[in-house]
Order: C-alpha cells, then structure tokens, then sequence
C-alpha cells in the first residue's frame, strides 16, 4: 500500500532557483497538508487543503505556493528559493480536516545553498 | 500565543517504563494527539485523548488532564526500538493542529 508517496527525496538548490515538491496520496482522503520540521522546532504548517480545490495559508506561508486540482495531489512549490528555506518538508493527509490524526509521506529533505 | 511544552530529551533502560510528559496552551481544544517518529522516518499516529483520564494501547498509555493543560504518554517494557522521538500535538479552537517541539527517547541496554 503506498499510502503517501513524496518526491523527491532530497535535493540540493541553488539559491533563487524554483523547485515543486510532489505529494500524491491514495487513499481518497480530503484534506491534505505541508509541514515543515527543522531541528528544535516543531512541525510548522505551510500550507493546507481541506478539499480539492480550496487550499488555506499556515503558519509559515511565505515564500511558498500550493494547489490542489484533484484529491490526490498537492504540490508545494517555492518560486525563488532562499537558504532559511533549507529543512525536511512533509506531506500528510486526513481523511477530513477537523482530525488530528494525520498520515504522513517519507519527507523531502531539501537543501538550499 | 500557542505553546506546548515537552522534554528535549530523556534516557531510560530496556524493560523498564518511562513517562513523557506534554504541557500545552492553545487557543481551545478538541484534542491531544501523540505521534512516534524515528531518526531518519515520518511520523506516524500513536494515540489520541479528548477527555480526561487514561486510554491504554498495549505497551503505550496516554493520560490527559484538560483542566491542568497536561499529558503524558507512558511506555511500559521499553524496546530498543522504542528509540524515538515523540511528538505531542493539540488541536485547538480552529482544528488546527500545534505541535510540540518532540522528545528524543534513548534506550540504553
């Protein structure tokens, strides 16, 4: 079972560059979210979707972007990278928004030099 | 502001038990939540309290006091791969959930 499926794995990115986070997920759940977690902190929301179509602001927004077409994917998407930027990133689902009890991918680690 | 308060880190031996504890302030409260994340992994759903009291799952109890702002999660007959860290989570007014910063477990043999 896949469950949620994250890519890629780990990246290295210049400075100003773009670059997509993938996340898919299959199991039909409605909401789905982008964490953030560097050492010493806890997970901190980027961004969320409670359902295909809409998508909502965290805590730490800026300086990325989101979309949900269907269900099943949401990818993040920071449009000039910076190195503050540099940290694991997860995926998670729920099957509805007013859950604490998420799902989450492997994590992207992702690198800015 | 949202706050929740954990140890940074505790030790504990293999087949003993250790106590986690988890305090919390946060702009109201549908739930505390309890996730396991090993080094290198993705966190993953432990156990889940909305009212006070006790909810045991195997090895692993959790405890929450609403009135105290307060957790705990208990973990009997500690396993090397109990080696972990463990996330306290609270869902507040707008169901948005406020982690904690995690405590990192070390089992010693």
């Amino acid at each position: 079972t896949a469950g949620i499926t994250q890519a890629p794995t780990s990246q290295i990115l210049a400075a100003g560059r773009s670059m997509t986070l993938r996340c898919t997920q299959d199991m039909r759940h409605n909401a789905m979210y982008w964490y953030r977690q560097d050492l010493g902190l806890g997970l901190r929301l980027i961004h969320y979707s409670n359902t295909a179509g809409t998508t909502g602001k965290g805590e730490v927004p800026d300086g990325y972007s989101v979309s949900r077409a269907n269900t099943d994917d949401f990818p993040l998407t920071l449009a000039s990278a910076v190195p503050s930027q540099t940290s694991v990133y997860f995926c998670a689902s729920s099957p509805g928004a007013a859950t604490g009890e998420l799902f989450f991918g492997e994590g992207s680690r992702l690198t800015v030099l | 502001g949202q706050n929740i308060d954990q140890p940074t880190e505790m030790t504990a031996t293999e087949g003993a038990i250790v106590q986690i504890n988890c305090t919390y302030q946060t702009s109201g409260f549908n739930g505390l939540f309890w996730y396991q994340q090993h080094a290198g992994e993705a966190p993953t759903f432990l156990s889940y309290n909305v009212l006070d009291g006790l909810e045991e799952k195997g090895r692993f109890s959790s405890f929450l006091s609403r009135s105290k702002g307060y957790s705990y999660l208990l973990l009997k007959e500690l396993q090397m791969k109990d080696s972990a860290s463990y996330l306290c989570a609270v869902l507040d007014s707008n169901y948005q959930l406020i982690w904690g910063a995690g405590t990192k477990l070390i089992i010693k043999p």
